[in-house]
């Protein structure tokens, strides 16, 4: 069975600062791993897609790396903005004949001006 | 481009009232559908998803039920709410289970 492991669970960094969150997957047979975006009480925002076959996506300031072989993903924010305050989740869509995406539970991130 | 609609977005319900959440895609064709639990403090749970109309799948034994019937219109239902029920419902649809999955706006749902 999947599971999907979010690290920090909360951070809070000053505006401007880079930082990188963490997610890990058990089962490296997987299709591609997602990360979302989810504000307060609203639905998830995709952010980045990445395939089992990528090692990196980019969007804007945001980069996500994928090393499926030590199931590992990070999610790298580049100057953080106060507006990029939410809860980040990431998500594994699993080739084992599951139609399950497998989630984290996030790590809420809170950017001070 | 392909957009997604759930409605309603908060509902408060008395336990055992009926449920019936609704989720519609458009721009797309024979779309997969889900819906999804989200409790507090807890993570996403899958409920329910559909490959095709009237093909349904359960992933955990529950007071719901989804039914699909038509290509882009998938609904959540209940005949007799419980409290555990309560929670944040979305819809989400792929056009393959290898590609992306987008979400709907969710339906907070309150039973009391």
């Amino acid at each position: 069975k999947q599971e999907v492991t979010q690290i920090p669970a909360a951070l809070s960094v000053p505006e401007g600062e880079n930082l990188v969150l963490n997610c890990s997957f058990t089962d490296s047979a997987i299709y591609n791993l997602q990360w979302f975006r989810q504000d307060p009480g609203k639905g998830l925002t995709s952010l980045l897609l990445i395939q089992s076959s990528q090692r990196e996506q980019t969007s804007g300031r945001l980069n996500a790396s994928l090393d499926k072989s030590s199931g590992r993903s990070t999610l790298y924010i580049a100057a953080s903005q106060p507006g990029d305050s939410a809860t980040y989740l990431c998500a594994v869509s699993s080739g084992a004949g599951s139609y399950q995406l497998t989630f984290g539970k996030g790590t809420k991130l809170s950017v001070i001006p | 481009s392909q957009t997604i609609h759930q409605w309603p977005a908060t509902l408060v319900q008395p336990v055992g009232s009926p449920l019936s959440l609704e989720c519609t895609v458009e721009g797309t064709s024979n779309p997969n559908l889900y819906w999804y639990r989200q409790a507090a403090g807890r993570g996403l749970q899958l409920l329910f998803y559909s490959v095709g109309i009237g093909q349904i799948s359960s992933e955990v034994p529950q007071n719901l039920s989804a039914s699909r019937p038509q290509d882009r219109q998938f609904i959540l239902s209940s005949k007799k709410l419980l409290l555990s029920d309560s929670g944040f419902y979305l819809c989400a649809w792929s056009p393959d289970r290898r590609y992306g999955y987008t979400f709907g706006s969710g339906t907070r749902l309150t039973v009391v």
